[in-house]
């Protein structure tokens, strides 16, 4: 079975430009999650949806970042203008039920901001 | 505020020189708590789930315990390829039901 998909896996750009990060989740899984994983912070929830539909985006840390969900297969985190603190790994993650049951995480991307 | 405290950050070990990571939480009410491992380049993936206090599983060279107020994962004649990073995640029992992740063990086990 094919896994939670992650593009690109690296990208480096430079500060003010947006970037686009893409998730195609599980199918079958109703819940996905966007984590950004740092060496200070650890692995931080910045929004989960929930078939398709934002549940709770609070980790989200400012207004430049935004994320949708188009369809069941399909999501995209996207930092608009990008700083060089945003630098770090972003992965995303898919399950059935949500909290109650393991995820399954993608093999992320890797984020620098010159 | 849930906490999920993990130790130690960094532990190295000889092949087959056995020892325990710990997971301690602070939570108002346990509904679940998660053991993932993740390789360099790689994302976490899942290892155990255990919910209620006195639980174990097992797996291969990995055993997870549960208490009220922490977990251990104990790793038995550890492995070079048992080298990674254990985190363990702590779903509460009110709330979003989301797990708050810990900030991991960095296990690495010389040959």
């Amino acid at each position: 079975d094919a896994g939670v998909i992650q593009s690109p896996r690296h990208e480096v750009t430079e500060m003010g430009q947006e970037v686009t990060l893409r998730c195609k989740p599980i199918s079958g899984h109703d819940y996905l999650f966007w984590y950004r994983q740092t060496m200070m912070r650890g692995l931080e929830l910045l929004i989960y949806f929930n078939n398709n539909v934002p549940i709770d985006d609070s980790g989200m840390p400012e207004d430049r970042f935004s994320a949708k969900m188009p369809n069941a297969s399909f999501s995209t985190l996207k930092i608009q203008p990008s700083e060089p603190r945003d630098s770090a790994v972003y992965f995303c993650a898919s399950n059935e039920r949500g909290g109650d049951q393991p995820q399954h995480f993608g093999d992320g991307t890797r984020l620098s901001i010159l | 505020e849930d906490q999920v405290t993990q130790s130690p950050e960094a532990l190295r070990l000889q092949e087959g020189e056995s020892s325990s990571l710990n997971c301690s939480y602070t939570v108002s009410g346990l509904r679940g708590l998660f053991w993932y491992r993740q390789d360099p380049g790689k994302g976490p993936e899942f290892l155990f789930t255990l919910y209620s206090a006195g639980e174990e599983k097992e797996k291969e060279r990995l055993k997870a315990t549960l208490t009220k107020k922490e977990s251990f994962l104990h790793i038995t004649a550890p492995k070079p390829e048992d080298s990674a990073t254990y985190l363990c995640a702590v779903q509460a029992a009110g709330g979003s039901y989301i797990p708050t992740f810990g900030r991991g063990t960095s296990l690495i086990v010389h040959p």
